[in-house]
């Protein structure tokens, strides 16, 4: 079975300071989708950033950007100079397709604060 | 657009009882999905559509019903509800099956005493 662990539960740092978020899956799928989601105080789920499996490089969306190492089965999230909005739950994510249809396994969440 | 609504934000329920979280998106997508998620652990598949008329489980379905009876609406009924169905339900949606990017509500958050 596909999962999804995200080692550190809490995070916190310094606003403008850079920190990253790890997370590993273990599946045995060449072709799929990883994602990370951030979950504000307002419990939306917003799409921070996407990789596909398929692709060697790097994702980056403008101060977000990830580690992408496949064979390790690892996927970090990078976020540069960090402000006050990005306090919020991270949330990894891995995307297969069974008969046709998406699902989506979540790991178990790192509460980030960012800190004044 | 106003994107992927449910309804209610929130709902206390007693066990025993039924009720019906909605979902509905006006984005003409395909797919639909429900996720729940409690305390300490990410959001768990539920039951999903590919398209009206079309459902199938997910990782948690037991308790559970949907039906997919128009592509905009995603209803999910809890028949008995117990209490270790509290949690916080999320709706998503995406264009179809093979998009890789959901679309989620705003949530419900369910109590059940």
């Amino acid at each position: 079975a596909q999962t999804v662990t995200q080692s550190q539960p809490e995070m916190s740092v310094q606003e403008a300071e850079t920190v990253t978020l790890s997370c590993t899956y273990d599946t045995s799928e060449n072709n799929y989708y990883l994602f990370w989601y951030k979950q504000p105080p307002s419990r939306q789920m917003i799409l921070v950033i996407r990789q596909e499996a398929y692709k060697q490089q790097n994702a980056t969306e403008n101060r977000f950007s990830v580690n992408f190492q496949k064979a390790a089965k690892s996927f970090s999230l990078k976020i540069s100079d960090s402000q006050l909005g990005d306090t919020a739950m991270y949330f990894c994510a891995f995307m297969r397709y069974i008969q046709g249809a998406q699902k989506l396994v979540f790991g178990q969440g790192t509460r980030l604060t960012i800190n004044p | 657009n106003a994107g992927v609504t449910q309804t209610p934000k929130f709902q206390v329920l007693k066990t025993g009882q039924s009720m019906t979280l909605q979902c509905a998106q006006d984005m003409n997508h395909e797919y639909m999905s429900w996720y729940r998620q409690d305390p300490g652990m990410g959001l768990r598949l539920i039951h999903y559509s590919v398209g009206a008329g079309i459902t199938d489980q997910g990782e948690v379905p037991n308790g559970y019903n949907v039906s997919r009876s128009t592509t905009e609406d995603f209803p999910l009924r809890l028949l008995s509800a117990a209490p270790s169905q509290t949690s916080v339900y999320f709706c998503a949606s995406s264009f179809n099956r093979e998009a890789y990017e959901q679309y989620f509500g705003p949530g419900t958050r369910l109590t059940v005493t």
